[in-house]
């Protein structure tokens, strides 16, 4: 059974930082990993897809790489703001659904 | 705009009232879920349609059921809810169901007393 896990659960960071989230799963057998953002009481908004085939992806300041041998994935995030605080899921998909972290509290301080 | 929409966005009900929680999205797409998420368990598929009638089971199907007529719509349907089924709902829909970004709607929050 695929089991995705989030380290830190929390994280804490003064503005300007740059920063790294991890993600690893337990079965490389996937379709693609996703990186999602979630606001309090709001819902997801994806942030990156990385498809199984591929090794990274961009997105302004923001980075998120693949190694599926190993089940890892990082989110980079450069010249962190206080707007990015949030909490960040990562999903793997396998046979027609996401499996989900618990995801990384962030706070990104003033 | 392309989205997801879910309503309603907040319902608090009794046990064993019979509810409806809509899903409709307006991008054509074939793949539609739903997930709940809950303290500590993170999110859960309950139910998931490939295709216009077409539905399976997620992880979490018990007390849940749905139904896909249209392309556009995926409601779930908790025919008596339970206390335990107080969660945060959410839909998502995405081109197919494999390789494609999925898109999420805005969530329902759902107490049952």
């Amino acid at each position: 059974k695929q089991e995705v896990t989030q380290i830190p659960a929390a994280l804490s960071v003064p503005e300007g930082e740059n920063l790294v989230l991890n993600c690893s799963f337990t079965d490389s057998a996937i379709y693609n990993l996703q990186w999602f953002r979630q606001d309090p009481g709001k819902g997801l908004t994806s942030l990156l897809l990385i498809q199984s085939s591929q090794r990274e992806q961009t997105s302004g300041r923001l980075n998120a790489s693949l190694d599926k041998s190993s089940g890892r994935s990082t989110l980079y995030i450069a010249a962190s703001q206080p707007g990015d605080s949030a909490t960040y899921l990562c999903a793997v998909e396998e046979s027609e659904k996401l499996v989900f972290g618990k995801g990384t509290k962030l706070t990104v301080n003033p | 705009e392309a989205q997801v929409t879910q309503n309603p966005r907040y319902l608090i009900t009794v046990t064993g009232k019979k509810l409806t929680v809509t899903c409709s999205q307006n991008m054509n797409h074939e793949y539609m879920s739903w997930y709940r998420q809950d303290p500590g368990l993170g999110l859960r598929q309950i139910y998931y349609s490939m295709n216009v009638e077409v539905t399976d089971k997620g992880d979490v199907p018990e007390g849940y059921k749905v139904s896909r007529k249209e392309k556009r719509n995926f409601p779930l349907i908790l025919e008596s809810p339970s206390p335990n089924q107080t969660s945060l709902y959410f839909c998502a829909s995405s081109l197919s169901g494999q390789f494609y970004e999925q898109y999420f709607g805005p969530g329902t929050r759902l107490t049952v007393t």
